[in-house]
Formats: structure tokens, sequence, C-alpha cells
């Protein structure tokens, strides 16, 4: 079970925007530590996308964006494209822990 | 562009130690902004975070998996080892070597190896 709680699966059809949600709590994302994403593509390795709750990386469309709240974080892509399919991870820090967390992950489907 | 890349063997048998090496090119491992990290993917499962380095031997590691890792780092060679004793078939994974930022506490992930599939097996 991770520590930051995410949707198994969320899907959309291409152009539409899909939002993936990312829960932790008062000891990660409630306590001011930063959120992060990363986006997989089948075999392959984790690429960063989204740092620091908002800020994308050189090279990562603006159809990525992110968001925090209190306890929470969200993954916003809107434009939704066929190549966006992927598994979506958050990523954060946990001060009990003293080490990175990380969600368990999202299956985008694009319809 | 920093690059890493993981070697080691792709089978070890059941409580064996696992021995990894990430090799680090096009940059330095003693570099106090960074820190080094290995994760690991079970199939088909979800990233778990392993444990890191950093200032060339502060080591946090998941307290899951504390009593069995040591991280390393050789400033010299640029490489970053991992050691998981006594290994079973939960420890079936790809582990990745990664590169993080470190701020006031340790951050986003920037630069990723490929990933080698360890089997645990007889």
């Amino acid at each position: 079970q991770s520590v930051l709680t995410q949707p198994p699966s969320v899907s959309g059809a291409p152009g539409q925007r899909v939002t993936i949600s990312c829960t932790g709590s008062s000891s990660n994302i409630g306590a001011g530590y930063y959120v992060h994403w990363y986006q997989q593509l089948p075999g392959t390795a984790p690429k960063l996308l989204i740092y620091a709750n908002n800020n994308r990386p050189s090279g990562v469309p603006d159809r990525f964006s992110g968001s925090k709240s209190g306890t929470s974080a969200s993954l916003a892509i809107t434009g939704l494209q066929a190549e966006d399919e992927a598994d979506y991870y958050c990523q954060s820090y946990d001060s009990s822990l003293s080490g990175v967390v990380f969600g368990g992950g999202t299956k985008l489907t694009v319809l | 562009q920093v690059q890493l890349q993981e070697s080691g063997p792709g089978l070890v048998q059941p409580s064996q130690t696992l021995s990894l090496t990430c090799t680090v090119s096009g940059g330095s491992v003693s570099s106090g902004y960074y820190y080094w990290s290995w994760i690991r993917q079970h199939p088909d499962k979800g990233l778990e975070w392993i444990g890191y380095i950093y200032n060339s031997g502060s080591t946090y590691y998941n307290p899951s998996l504390k009593s069995r890792v040591t991280i390393s780092v050789d400033t010299s060679e640029k490489q970053l080892s991992l050691k998981l004793r006594s290994v079973t078939a939960a420890d079936t994974a790809v582990y990745y070597c990664a590169r993080g930022t470190l701020q006031r506490e340790p951050t986003y992930f920037d630069n990723w190896g490929q990933g080698t599939l360890v089997t645990v097996s007889s």
C-alpha cells in the first residue's frame, strides 16, 4: 500500500481533459513538501513531467500542469493525445519516513 | 547531459545478496546539489523507493528494507552501488538508479537509468 494514494486508472477521449489526483497526509504533502509527477511509457524508465508542484521541465508540453492544495495534488492533462497513454506517478517527501514516497500509479487510457 | 547505467546479475539465488552498480557519466557524483537513489518496480506494480545517498556518505533507507540494504558511492569511479541481502522472490523487480535534486529535502528525480531486471530464483 503506497503512502500517496492515486486512482488506479483514468480514461478520456482524444482532445479531452483528464485529471489524476494524489492524496497524502500531514507528514508529506500536507507538511508543505513538493509534489512531483512522472510519466512512464511501457517498458521505459519514468520521466519527470512536473516538478515542485507546478513546474514543467524543458520539453514537456504545456498541456501538462500540476497543482497542490492541502494534503492533495493533481495532474491535469488537456488536449489528450494517444501518445499520452502511460502510467503516471506522483512523488513527495515524507518526514516521518525521512524518505521519498511514491503514489501507486495511475494508468491513463486514451479511448 | 548526465547518463546513468545500471549493471549487475540478472539472476540471483534466494538467500543470496543482490549487488548492482550504477555508472554515472557526464556529471559528478560528489556534487552537494544532488542525491543518488535506488528505486525498484515489481512486475506490473508501482515504484518503490529503496534508499538514497548524498554528500558521498549520508544514507537513508526505506524502513521496510533498511535491515537488508546498503547503498554506497565510489566518487573516483563515479559509481553508485546497491547491496540487498537475503533476497527472496519478493525482491524480483526492475531496479533503477536515479539522480535527485537536493533542496531543503530530497526532491525530484531528473535523471534515471534504463533499469535492470533482477529475478530471484533458484
